[in-house]
């Protein structure tokens, strides 16, 4: 089963739009962790924010902010004031522990457009 | 700089030809990883290592080996390469003491095996 789930393959938006990235996903560690990285057309993977599961406020870092919905297993990237350079691969991901060892897992991303 | 850094940016290999792909990093971080990256499929973990000594499978380990002799560095070799191994590949690394930020990734390693 799916750990991470990016239901949006692909997503366009006018430019100064705000946006909102789905995800969702399932674990039964009871501490874990959220990530966002965004993985521009040069291919690196760059760390946008994050979202403890005990954490009460939801995160937030400039443009981004992280709307964490846990009793739906939800934890959706919101990009204010989107601008052209936001075009990009986004990437959700989930710090579990799995087996005594935490491991990283990814969802399958969402390309998102900007246009001007 | 600090970081992680992997080598090579880009590989052409043979079918059935072995190779190592370097990944270093001077953080001084304990756990370390590999990662590939297929159209559509995101990044899935292969091997990981959560200090010198020790490794352990991912998702996708077939066909991949690893060793952490030291702490600084995590090679990835290929003992015989498949044209399904043919991927992006990228290596990261976190400070165990952390619980938020912590994963740093490199520049990435693009294979084709033909």
């Amino acid at each position: 089963a799916q750990k991470i789930t990016q239901t949006q393959p692909g997503m366009f938006v006018q430019e100064k739009e705000a946006v909102t990235l789905d995800c969702t996903y399932d674990t039964s560690d009871p501490s874990y962790g959220l990530f966002w990285y965004k993985q521009p057309s040069s291919g690196e993977m760059i760390f946008l924010i994050y979202q403890g599961s005990y954490d009460q406020q939801n995160a937030t870092e400039g443009r981004y902010s992280l709307n964490f919905q846990k009793a739906r297993k939800s934890a959706n990237l919101v990009i204010s004031a989107s601008q052209l350079g936001d075009s990009a691969m986004y990437f959700c991901a989930m710090r579990e522990r799995d087996q005594g060892a935490q491991k990283l897992v990814f969802g399958q991303g969402t390309r998102l457009t900007i246009n001007p | 700089n600090a970081g992680v850094t992997q080598t090579p940016k880009f590989q052409v290999l043979k079918t059935g030809q072995s190779m190592t792909l370097q990944c270093a990093q001077d953080m001084n971080h304990e756990y370390m990883s590999w990662y590939r990256q297929d159209p559509g499929m995101g990044l899935r973990l292969i091997h990981y290592s959560v200090g010198a000594g020790i490794t352990d499978q991912g998702e996708v380990p077939n066909g991949y080996n690893v060793s952490r002799s030291t702490t600084e560095d995590f090679p990835l070799r290929l003992l015989s390469a498949a044209p399904s191994q043919t991927s992006v590949y990228f290596c990261a690394s976190k400070d165990t003491g952390t619980v938020n930020y912590g994963y740093t990734f490199g520049s990435g390693t693009r294979l084709t095996v033909v």
